[in-house]
C-alpha cells in the first residue's frame, strides 16, 4: 500500500538560506505529489503539487523535484524568509492511494531573522 | 464567502459524551473528507464521501460515524468519546475522487476537540 517518509522532521536556517524538504515513497502508481504548508494554528494550504509526467515545477522561490525511478521528491525554498516558517507536508495521490492523499509526517522549518 | 466551513471549531467534553462536528464546503465539489491531525501534527485522513457515498473508511473505531446528506454536507458523529480522541478533525474537499488523477484538497479551518 501507500507509504510516505518526510524527512527532516525539524529544519532551522537562517533568512536568505536554501531550505530542502525530501519525501520517498513505495507506491510506484502514485501520480501526484502535493506540499502544503500549516501555519500555526490555520488550516494545511496548498503551496504547489507536480504530476508524474513532470520532473520539476517551480513558482517564485518555492520549487518541487520529482525522481519517479528513485520514488522520491522535493521542495525546495530559496531565499527563505522568515514568514516561511511553518509545518510543511508532502503527500501522495492517485495510485493505490485512489480517492484520498496520503501525508508525509510533516517538517517544522523555521527561519530566523 | 469561507469555501469549507466548519463547526464548531473548538470543542471541550468530558469522557464518555457524545459530540458532532458540522462541515459545509460551497465549492460544488464532489468528494468530501475527514482527517485527524493528532498532538505531533501527523495527520490522517479518516472517511471520504463521494457525492453522499462512502468510499473510504480507515480502520476508524465504530464509535466515529460520518453522515453525509447531500454532497454539501459531511457532519462527524463521535459517541463515547475516549481522551485518545483529542485532536484537531479536518473537514476538506475536492472536486473528485482522483481517480486515476489528482486529488486537490481544500481544507476547513479545523475543529479542536479536548476530551478531559
Amino acid at each position: 500500500g501507500e507509504n510516505v517518509e518526510q524527512h527532516p522532521s525539524t529544519l532551522s536556517v537562517q533568512e536568505g538560506d536554501s531550505a530542502v524538504i525530501k519525501c520517498t515513497y513505495s507506491d510506484s502508481a502514485s501520480n501526484y505529489f502535493p506540499w502544503y504548508k500549516q501555519e500555526l494554528g490555520k488550516r494545511p494550504q496548498l503551496i504547489i503539487d507536480i504530476r508524474s509526467n513532470v520532473g520539476e515545477k517551480k513558482d517564485q522561490r518555492i520549487a518541487v523535484t520529482l525522481n519517479k525511478t528513485a520514488k522520491h521528491f522535493s521542495l525546495h525554498i530559496t531565499e527563505t524568509q522568515p514568514e516561511d516558517s511553518a509545518v510543511y507536508f508532502c503527500a501522495l495521490g492517485g495510485g493505490t492511494s485512489y480517492g484520498k492523499l496520503t501525508f508525509g509526517q510533516g517538517t517544522i522549518l523555521t527561519v530566523h531573522p | 464567502d469561507t469555501a469549507v466551513s466548519q463547526t464548531p471549531k473548538y470543542l471541550v467534553t468530558q469522557m464518555g459524551n457524545d459530540k458532532s462536528i458540522k462541515c459545509e464546503q460551497n465549492l460544488g465539489h464532489d468528494t468530501m473528507y475527514w482527517y485527524k491531525q493528532d498532538s505531533k501534527k501527523f495527520l490522517k485522513i479518516m472517511f471520504s464521501y463521494n457525492n453522499k457515498e462512502l468510499i473510504i473508511n480507515e480502520t476508524v473505531p465504530n464509535r466515529f460515524s460520518p453522515k453525509s446528506p447531500d454532497k454539501a454536507h459531511l457532519n462527524l458523529h463521535i459517541n463515547s468519546l475516549e481522551l485518545g480522541d483529542s485532536a484537531v478533525y479536518f473537514c476538506a474537499s475536492s472536486p473528485n475522487r482522483g481517480v486515476g488523477g489528482a486529488n486537490v484538497l481544500t481544507f476547513g479551518a479545523g475543529s479542536r476537540l479536548t476530551v478531559l
